[in-house]
């Protein structure tokens, strides 16, 4: 059975104070695995797809990177405004199915 | 573009009534997806459509949910019956060329089944 474990599930960091996240999974056939960013009583929105291992994306903070068995979303000197709860998530082809993990509850403070 | 829209924002309904959540996804996108999200289980993908085709309905708990997408501006999630356990948020998303591509969320559903 598939599976995607994020940690820890809740961070809680100063303004400036650098971090990762962790999302690991155990999946058979995958094909991407997304990072999202969630907003209390809102939508997700889509931050990241990484294809295969060795890969890394960039926006802003935020940089993803992959392995064959994790991916970490690290933020560096986070902001306030990115207190959210970042979501992953791995799409596996054998069965056309995606998996989300818990998610991270980030916290950024003053 | 005004994003993802969906209707009603939040819906009560009592145990054994049908309930129909709706989506109009971005014009021009390809692809379409329900997700339903809870404390307990978290976001799970219910079913997605490719050019208003039902491509993976796996996700489906039960035969209690059905979706259809008549056209490509609209898309419907009806529960009949409904029951206390259906409560969530429902989110529909649509995204364009692909399940990997980005994907944007509507403001969900907030269904409330007493």
């Amino acid at each position: 059975e598939d599976q995607v474990t994020q940690s820890p599930e809740a961070l809680r960091l100063q303004e400036g104070e650098s971090s990762s996240l962790n999302c690991s999974y155990t999946v058979s056939g995958l094909r991407g695995l997304f990072w999202y960013r969630q907003d209390p009583g809102k939508g997700p929105e889509f931050l990241f797809t990484l294809y295969s291992a060795g890969e890394e994306k960039e926006k802003e903070r935020l940089k993803a990177t992959l392995t064959k068995k994790e991916s970490f979303l690290h933020i560096t000197a986070p902001k306030p405004e990115d207190s959210a709860t970042y979501l992953c998530a791995v799409w596996t082809g054998t069965a056309s199915k995606l998996t989300f993990g818990t998610g991270t509850r980030l916290q950024v403070t003053l | 573009d005004a994003g993802v829209i969906q209707s009603p924002r939040h819906e009560v309904t009592e145990m054994g009534q049908e309930v129909t959540l709706r989506c109009k996804p971005i014009s021009g996108h390809d692809y379409l997806f329900w997700y339903r999200q809870t404390m307990m289980r978290g976001l799970e993908l219910l079913i997605y459509f490719n050019n208003n085709v039902p491509i993976d309905d796996s996700g489906m708990p039960e035969d209690r949910f059905s979706a259809k997408m008549p056209n490509a501006s609209f898309s419907t999630l009806k529960i009949q019956p409904s029951e206390p356990r259906d409560s969530a948020v429902y989110f529909c998303a649509s995204s364009f060329g692909g399940a990997l591509s980005e994907a944007f969320f509507g403001q969900g559903t907030r269904l409330t089944v007493v």
